[in-house]
């Protein structure tokens, strides 16, 4: 069975552009969530997902930053107007459920987004 | 506030000695307990989990973690360490506020030299 994918897996961008990081979690997992991951850093959450909504985006740095999930399944990072401090491992993960907390989490490979 | 802290940030041990990387957590309610291991240029794999039960709990690739509740912590420990082993260690907690949401540690990169 095919695990969490994550594309692309590398990115380069100009600092002004908008870029879209994609994820498709594994199939039936309900719950999706979006991490970033500094050089040197640990794991900063940014926003998950249950089905569709986003009960909380409170870790969405700015409103240059936006999540969407369409069908339960495939979900888009947009990062408008980067920035170079936007430049980070971004790493979705998916879950079976969210309520009651004992699935763990299987994470992507990653997107290494480079902002020039 | 609830967190979660990885005290080391570098473990050093030689091949076939016993690892330890340990993780203390600060949550309301009862916490469950996650560990990770990522690899370079990978995702984060899940390694185990404490929910409930038992204190030891055993999980992939030979390790096992100690549910302390008194202490609260939960270090991940293996008895002979592989050069395989080397990797970046994150311990993770399921807030009891937010469900949605996993607070790791900042990561303990562990070095098995040969």
């Amino acid at each position: 069975g095919a695990g969490v994918s994550q594309s692309p897996s590398n990115k380069v961008t100009e600092k002004g552009k908008d870029v879209e990081l994609r994820c498709d979690p594994i199939s039936g997992h309900t719950a999706l969530y979006w991490y970033r991951q500094s050089l040197g850093q640990g794991l900063e959450f940014l926003i998950y997902f249950q089905g569709n909504s986003a009960p909380d985006k409170s870790g969405l740095p700015s409103d240059r930053f936006s999540a969407e999930r369409t069908g339960g399944s495939v979900s888009t990072l947009t990062i408008q107007r980067t920035q170079q401090e936007d430049s980070a491992v971004y790493l979705c993960a998916s879950s079976l459920d969210w309520g009651g907390g004992n699935s763990p989490l299987h994470f992507g490979n990653g997107t290494r987004l480079t902002v020039t | 506030a609830q967190s979660v802290a990885q005290p080391e940030d570098q473990v050093n041990v030689a091949e076939g000695n016993p690892l330890t990387v340990k993780c203390t957590y600060s949550v309301s309610g009862n916490p469950y307990l996650f560990w990770y291991v990522q690899y370079p240029n990978r995702g984060l794999q899940f390694l185990l989990k404490y929910i409930t039960g038992d204190n030891l709990v055993k999980g992939s690739y030979g390790f096992e973690a100690e549910f302390n509740k008194s202490q609260t912590s939960f270090h991940l420990k293996k008895p002979s360490a592989l050069v395989s082993d080397s990797a970046l260690y994150f311990c993770a907690v399921r807030l009891a506020d937010s469900w949605g949401k996993f607070q790791f540690g900042a990561g303990t990169q562990v070095v098995v030299t040969p």
